[in-house]
């Protein structure tokens, strides 16, 4: 069956921007998670939704919002881009977020 | 959350086994050690994962010591391909559901 996919792969915005990524879990998975991946801090949690509802959340600002429709599907928002947002930005399903998570590809952004 | 820790780097010859450690020693008796690796770019990558038996799978071998406190992934007969930052990771259990918490993980360089 299809794996995990990202939307956008790359994406490049300005300071004080927002923007708005996508991610497709693997059919039947309701839990998806996210992830920031950067240089300095490597892969941290940012939230976990589980059928539309967060269910965990990160030491992350407000600034990052997450959703989860009800066909499973999920996007995180980042308001007022920060230089430092700049990341790989990965997601992961799985059947209910106990079991071993499937990651994505990841969008990379990029913030000038 | 229990920590774990991993040497930065290892190097291995391309076709002999690469045995990589990590140490787990707070986890506790109900967490499970899991192994993911990501080759530059992509999404992390399952291996394997277990609780205190040995496992193997068509991928790797996971070594888990009596006392629980430390593991060693092994590829029996590593490629090139296998170039990678592997990562061990015990699950935490937080808010009812499970999130993974990556250390920094080991960059396997496999040498021709």
């Amino acid at each position: 069956k299809a794996g995990v996919t990202q939307t956008p792969r790359y994406l490049i915005k300005t300071r004080g921007q927002q923007v708005t990524l996508s991610c497709s879990p693997i059919s039947g998975h309701r839990s998806v998670s996210w992830y920031q991946q950067t240089p300095g801090q490597g892969l941290q949690f940012l939230f976990e939704y589980f059928s539309e509802t967060q269910r965990n959340k990160g030491n992350f600002p407000g600034r990052f919002s997450g959703r989860q429709f009800s066909n499973s599907r999920s996007e995180m928002n980042v308001s007022t881009l920060e230089l430092g947002d700049s990341a790989l930005y990965l997601c992961a399903s799985s059947l209910d977020g106990v079991e071993v998570g499937n990651f994505g590809p990841g969008t990379r952004l990029l913030v000038l | 959350d229990a920590k774990t820790t991993q040497p930065p780097s290892m190097d291995c010859a391309e076709g002999r086994a690469a045995n990589l450690p990590c140490n787990h020693s707070t986890i506790s008796g109900n967490e499970y050690v899991y192994w993911y690796r990501q080759i530059h770019s992509q999404g992390p990558q399952y291996i394997i994962h277990g609780l205190k038996n040995n496992e193997t799978n068509e991928m790797a071998s996971l070594i888990i010591t009596e006392d629980r406190k430390s593991s060693t992934l092994i590829l029996p007969h590593a490629t090139l391909r296998d170039t990678a930052v592997y990562y061990c990771i015990v699950r935490a259990l937080q808010g009812g559901s499970e999130k993974l918490v990556f250390g920094k993980g080991t960059k396997l360089t496999v040498n021709p």
